[in-house]
C-alpha cells in the first residue's frame, strides 16, 4: 500500500541514451513533483504538475519531459543522457499543492550514467 | 547560491540528550518553514513546519523556533531516541511562489 511509488529504483545505463522513470500516488492528491538530489546532497525541484497540467518547470534541460497521464501519475522521460544527470531523482505528492500541503516522497530512483 | 543553509553536515547526540538542528536563511521573502527527515534508500517524510507569523512551534518531542531578524531557524528533539538518526532537510518558501527551497541536510547521529 505504498503511497508514492517509483520504479525503478537503481538505472545505469550509458550517455547518449535515453530513459524513463515512472511514478504513481495512491494517495488522491492533486499535484505531483519530480526533484532532483545532486552529488552536493541538494534537493531541487524540476516539475510540478497539478491536476496533468504543468505548474513549475525550473531551469530544467529539454532533455527532461514530464508526462501526466492522469492525475496519479507523473512520469519523468529523460533523452540523450549525460554524465551530469547521474543523481537520485524523488517523485512527490501533494494534496493541493500549497506550500503549507506537506510533501510526500517516494523512495527515489538512483540514476548513474556511465 | 544557497538560500537555504545547514552548516553542520553532521551531529552526534548521546540518546536521551537534546538534539539542536541548526538552519539559516538568506532570502528575507521566506515566511514559511519545514523540517524534513530521511532514513537511508527512502524519501523524505514531513516532519514539522512554522509560520513566521511565530517563533515557536511544537509537536511532540519536535519543536522549531523560529528568529526572523537572525534569518535562522532550529528544530529541537527532546528527549533523542536511536530511531532519530537520520538526516534533517530544512526547506523553505515565500509567499510568492509555491516553491520549497530544501537545504543540504544534516546527519543525525543518536549514541546508544
Amino acid at each position: 500500500d505504498t503511497a508514492v511509488s517509483q520504479t525503478p529504483k537503481y538505472l545505469v545505463t550509458q550517455m547518449g541514451n535515453d530513459k524513463s522513470i515512472k511514478c504513481e500516488q495512491n494517495l488522491g492528491h492533486d499535484t505531483m513533483y519530480w526533484y532532483k538530489q545532486d552529488s552536493k546532497k541538494f534537493l531541487k525541484i524540476m516539475f510540478s504538475y497539478n491536476n496533468k497540467e504543468l505548474i513549475i518547470n525550473e531551469t530544467v534541460p529539454n532533455r527532461f519531459s514530464p508526462k501526466s497521464p492522469d492525475k496519479a501519475h507523473l512520469n519523468l522521460h529523460i533523452n540523450s543522457l549525460e554524465l551530469g544527470d547521474s543523481a537520485v531523482y524523488f517523485c512527490a505528492s501533494s494534496p493541493t499543492g500549497d506550500r503549507d500541503s506537506p510533501l510526500h516522497f517516494g523512495n527515489g530512483t538512483r540514476l548513474t550514467v556511465t | 547560491d544557497q538560500q537555504v543553509k545547514q552548516n553542520s553536515p553532521s551531529l552526534s547526540v548521546q540518546e536521551g540528550r537534546i538534539s539542536i538542528l541548526n538552519c539559516d536563511y538568506t532570502n528575507s521573502m521566506f515566511d514559511y518553514f519545514l523540517w524534513y527527515k530521511k532514513y537511508p534508500a527512502e524519501g523524505p517524510t514531513f516532519l514539522i513546519s512554522i509560520s513566521s507569523i511565530k517563533d515557536k512551534n511544537e509537536d511532540g518531542r519536535f519543536t522549531v523556533f523560529l528568529n526572523k531578524s537572525a534569518k535562522h531557524l532550529s528544530l529541537h528533539i527532546v528527549p533523542s531516541q536511536p530511531g532519530d538518526s537520520a538526516v534533517y532537510f530544512c526547506a523553505a518558501s515565500a509567499k510568492r511562489d509555491d516553491k520549497i527551497i530544501f537545504g543540504k541536510g544534516t546527519r543525525l547521529h543518536i549514541l546508544p
